[in-house]
């Protein structure tokens, strides 16, 4: 079985532009979360989606979005980038509610 | 303070025992896991434990929890150099669908 994929692996964008992350959970699974991570921060929880339904947000800015296909693929979207949201942007996938989460590789996001 | 907190650093030498520690606050933690990163790498999902389980054993790893005092650790048997990385700890919650809320890390260096 494939594990969780995410496109781009690696991303430069400069202040103000917006992006758009992917996330291609286990084939099966309808939860799809993301997360920040930064040296300074740690991992923060951004939102959580379930059968296309966003089921949890954490305390970002309304700038960072997301949304669900009904394949379960999911996409997060930043837009008007500030230098602080450079981040590796971690996606994780599960089958349920509670049990495994399977994290991928990650999306590294600088903003010059 | 934090809601999961863990130690910054251990060090130990290859072969022996390594204990990482955490101490989370909230008493409707669901599930508990345990993960590792390593450098430029996602996260890996080692294990987890439910909340009302004690232990789980899995090959070297072993997972003590101590639900009163809201305290978790993850046992490393003989460790190797392949095993220098950081782990996380991390908690679902009841009613909180798959988010999970993060530790700091703990950096684990596995000396020859």
């Amino acid at each position: 079985k494939a594990g969780v994929t995410q496109t781009p692996r690696y991303l430069i964008k400069t202040r103000g532009q917006q992006v758009t992350l992917s996330c291609s959970p286990i084939s099966g699974h309808r939860s799809v979360s993301w997360y920040q991570q930064t040296p300074g921060q740690g991992l923060q929880f951004l939102f959580e989606y379930f059968s296309e339904t966003q089921r949890n947000k954490g305390n970002f800015p309304g700038r960072f979005s997301g949304r669900q296909f009904s394949n379960s693929r999911s996409e997060m979207n930043v837009s008007t980038l500030e230098l602080g949201d450079s981040a590796l942007y971690l996606c994780a996938s599960s089958f349920r509610t509670g049990g495994e989460q399977f994290f991928g590789p990650g999306t590294r996001l600088t903003v010059l | 303070g934090e809601d999961v907190e863990q130690s910054l650093f251990l060090s130990v030498r290859e072969g022996d025992s390594s204990v990482i520690n955490c101490t989370y606050t909230d008493s409707s933690s669901t599930y508990l896991y345990w993960y590792k990163q390593e450098p430029g790498a996602g996260l890996q999902l080692l294990t987890y434990i439910f909340s009302n389980m004690d232990m789980k054993q899995d090959q070297r790893l072993t997972v003590l929890l101590n639900k009163k005092d809201k305290h978790l650790s993850l046992r490393i048997a003989d460790t190797q150099t392949g095993d220098s990385a950081i782990y996380f700890c991390a908690e679902s919650r009841d009613n909180a669908g798959n988010m999970l809320t993060f530790g700091g890390g703990t950096r684990l260096m596995v000396k020859p």
